[in-house]
């Protein structure tokens, strides 16, 4: 159980078009779900935190109106980059959280991860 | 500097043990966490340790935690080249940048 799905896994974009990636909660319903960015041998960096049918939060420096974040459903967050430049390149990958799920009360299941590239 | 910080890489051979150490600044997780990332796949939580103990024992692997010094180490038995992957130390929403072991047969 406590699998997350995201697609696309791979994303190749021209510049300046949007990107919509998404995250799914398969077997569990995920009352909090987490975007995280994932450049070459760095820390993974939390982007944003959205609970379901509420706004996301987002972490300092994080531009909100650039990284749309929806969290629709209880199985479904979406994370859309618009207007894509080469330095959104990057590795993205969501978890959700399910407080009954976890075996501590902070556990996060993890995505496969998105990588997007922008040309 | 990063709140969390791990060395990139390390290489040991396959039947020694791995040790893979992690230092924080941040002292207010209530967890502290190592998760494993295979080629691929996402993140898996490997274990984690309460922020009040000092060792966690599960199997092949030992977590350490020194709350003074703010260190944390995960100590993997009897390395297998299976192991071979990424590990990242976590506490609460801050990651390490992850220590790639590679298992040399």
């Amino acid at each position: 159980g406590a699998v997350v799905s995201q697609h696309p896994s791979r994303v190749i974009c021209k510049s300046g078009t949007s990107v919509k990636i998404e995250c799914r909660s398969l077997d569990f319903q995920a009352t909090t779900m987490f975007w995280y960015r994932q450049f070459p041998k760095q820390s993974l960096m939390l982007m944003a935190t959205s609970n379901e049918g509420s706004k996301a939060t987002y972490e300092q420096g994080v531009e909100k109106d650039k990284f749309l974040i929806n969290h629709a459903s209880l199985t479904l967050s979406t994370l859309t980059v618009t207007s894509a430049h080469p330095e959104d390149s990057s590795f993205y990958i969501c978890s959700a959280r399910d407080q009954g799920l976890a075996r501590q009360g902070d556990e996060q299941f993890f995505g496969p991860g998105t990588r997007l590239t922008v040309l | 500097g990063e709140d969390v910080e791990q060395s990139l890489f390390l290489s040991v051979r396959e039947g020694d043990s791995s040790v893979i150490n992690c230092t924080y600044t941040d002292s207010s997780s209530t967890y502290l966490y190592w998760y494993k990332q295979e080629p691929g796949a996402g993140l898996q939580l490997l274990t984690y340790i309460f922020s009040n103990m000092d060792m966690k024992q599960d199997q092949r692997l030992t977590v350490l935690l020194n709350k003074k010094d703010k260190h944390l180490s995960l100590r993997i038995a009897d390395t297998q080249t299976g192991d071979s992957a990424i590990y990242f130390c976590a506490g609460d929403m801050r990651f390490g940048a992850g220590t790639r072991l590679t298992v040399k047969p």
